[in-house]
């Protein structure tokens, strides 16, 4: 596609219950970020993926979180037992291979997550 | 990742240059200087990069200090489109180009 695309848009959910968080990246784009960004809020790095492997994943909040990166293409980002707490816009970026020098992160619109 | 200083927020005129300064005082030599913008409900957008030779594009020019302990983003003729908050990160390049972004300056474009 033209840029990163992320689904839902919006997902409202019941506190405790299992969410999975999608991320389309750009065609070609090797590496690929999860943050999230809590009401008025700054960007939080959650995850980094090279491929299909995981560098960095310091930014995991606790062990409810997880992310998986198949075929070098598609992310998704499970919440597991949400809490309240988890509310806020998960945004996808990526990027082509970042290992040795900066390229440009491309972000997309986000997935605006409330717990209820 | 060296830590960023900039002012919360700032207004500008339409059509006028708006100046965003950052206070990056502890950046060491082999760190780039990137600015990136996110505008109201859209995730952020990459706007320019430079390690210490003032950079310029389409959307905005950086000038760094020959010390390289802050730098200035310039957007040479402001429009209403260009209010945002507008992020300062500095890192080194690759190593996974994770960005740590503060709180910015949130940057109002008055007409």
């Amino acid at each position: 596609g033209a840029g990163v695309s992320q689904s839902p848009s919006n997902k409202v959910t019941e506190k405790g219950k299992d969410v999975e968080l999608r991320c389309d990246p750009i065609s070609g784009h090797t590496a690929l970020y999860w943050y999230r960004q809590s009401l008025g809020q700054g960007l939080e790095f959650l995850i980094y993926f090279q491929g299909n492997s995981a560098p960095d994943k310091s930014g995991l909040p606790s062990d409810r979180f997880s992310a998986e990166r198949t075929g070098g293409s598609v992310s998704t980002l499970t919440i597991q037992r949400t809490q309240q707490e988890d509310s806020a816009v998960y945004l996808c970026a990526s990027s082509f291979d970042a290992s040795n020098r900066y390229t440009e992160a491309f972000f997309g619109q986000g997935t605006r997550l409330t717990v209820v | 990742d060296a830590k960023t200083t900039q002012p919360t927020s700032m207004d500008c005129a339409e059509g006028r240059a708006a100046n965003l300064p950052c206070n990056h005082s502890t950046i060491s030599g082999n760190e780039y200087v990137y600015w990136y913008r996110q505008i109201h409900s859209q995730g952020p957008q990459y706007i320019i990069h430079g390690l210490k030779n003032n950079e310029t594009n389409e959307m905005a020019s950086l000038i760094i200090t020959e010390d390289r302990k802050s730098s200035t983003l310039i957007l040479p003729h402001a429009t209403l489109r260009d209010t945002a908050v507008y992020y300062c990160i500095v890192r080194v390049a690759g190593a996974g180009n994770k960005l740590t972004f503060g709180g910015g300056t949130r940057v109002l474009v008055k007409p």
